[in-house]
C-alpha cells in the first residue's frame, strides 16, 4: 500500500467553481501534512501547511482527519492559474519523521 | 535569499555513459533530498542527507547510483552507467528542522535527464 493515495483526475472546473481533492495517508503517526502545487514541467511549490485544526489561506481551505487519515484541499471560486496538479505530503514517523512521502498528485483543470 | 540550485537544467546522454547532477541547498538547511519524478507520478526519494550523513538511501539503486555532500552543503548525485529508464527529473530539497516541527521543503528546478 502507498503511503499517500490521490485521485489522479484530472478534475475538469468552469473558472469560479468550488473543488475539493481528498488525499489518505497510511501512517498514523505522522505529525506534518502538507500541500504542494506543482505547474507543467516545474517543480513542486508548497501551496500550504495542513495544520490540526484546519486552516484557511484566501481562496484555500485544508483540512485534516486524523480519525480517518485523510487530508482535503478546498479551492473557492477558481481561477485559470489554478491550473495544475496539487500534491498531498505527509512526512514519516520515527527516524524518518523528516521524509516527506508524496502522492501522485490531483491534476485540476480550470476552464474558461 | 536563494533558493535550491541545481544544474544542469537538462542533460541529454546516450545509455551507458555517466552523468552527474549538482545541487546546492538553501543556506543553513540541514535536510537535503534527492529525488526522482517520472512523468504523472509524484517525486520518489532516492536519499536524504542529515547534514553529510545519508541517512536513508533505501531507495538508491546502489549498483548505479551514488551521491555525496561531502562538506554538508552541497551534493552531487551521479549515475554510472545510465540506462534508458533512467530517463526522468532528478529533483533536489532542502529543508529546515524548526522547534515545532519539520520544516517544509523547498526544490530546486530539477534536472531533466533523457537517456537516449
Amino acid at each position: 500500500r502507498k503511503e499517500v493515495e490521490q485521485d489522479p483526475g484530472p478534475f475538469n472546473v468552469p473558472e469560479g467553481a468550488t473543488v475539493a481533492f481528498n488525499c489518505t495517508y497510511s501512517n498514523s503517526a505522522s505529525q506534518s501534512f502538507f500541500w504542494y502545487r506543482q505547474d507543467c514541467r516545474k517543480e513542486p511549490k508548497l501551496l500550504m501547511s495542513v495544520y490540526s485544526s484546519g486552516n484557511e489561506d484566501g481562496r484555500f481551505t485544508a483540512q485534516l482527519n486524523r480519525a480517518s487519515q485523510y487530508i482535503s484541499l478546498l479551492i473557492r471560486d477558481s481561477k485559470l492559474s489554478d491550473s495544475a496538479t496539487y500534491l498531498c505530503v505527509v512526512n514519516g514517523r520515527g527516524n524518518n519523521f523528516n521524509k516527506f512521502y508524496f502522492g501522485s498528485g490531483t491534476k485540476l483543470n480550470v476552464k474558461p | 535569499e536563494a533558493g535550491v540550485v541545481q544544474s544542469p537544467r537538462y542533460k541529454i546522454i546516450e545509455k551507458k555513459q555517466p552523468v552527474a547532477f549538482w545541487c546546492n541547498p538553501i543556506s543553513g538547511h540541514n535536510t537535503l533530498y534527492w529525488y526522482l519524478q517520472n512523468l504523472g507520478q509524484g517525486p520518489e526519494l532516492l536519499i536524504r542527507y542529515e547534514n553529510e550523513e545519508a541517512v536513508d538511501d533505501s531507495q538508491l539503486p546502489k549498483d548505479r547510483f551514488s551521491a555525496e555532500r561531502l562538506k554538508g552543503v552541497d551534493s552531487t548525485l551521479k549515475i554510472q552507467p545510465a540506462e534508458l529508464g533512467d530517463s526522468a527529473v532528478y529533483l533536489c530539497a532542502s529543508s529546515h528542522h524548526r522547534r515545532q516541527g519539520i520544516g517544509e521543503a523547498f526544490f530546486g528546478q530539477g534536472t531533466r535527464l533523457t537517456v537516449v
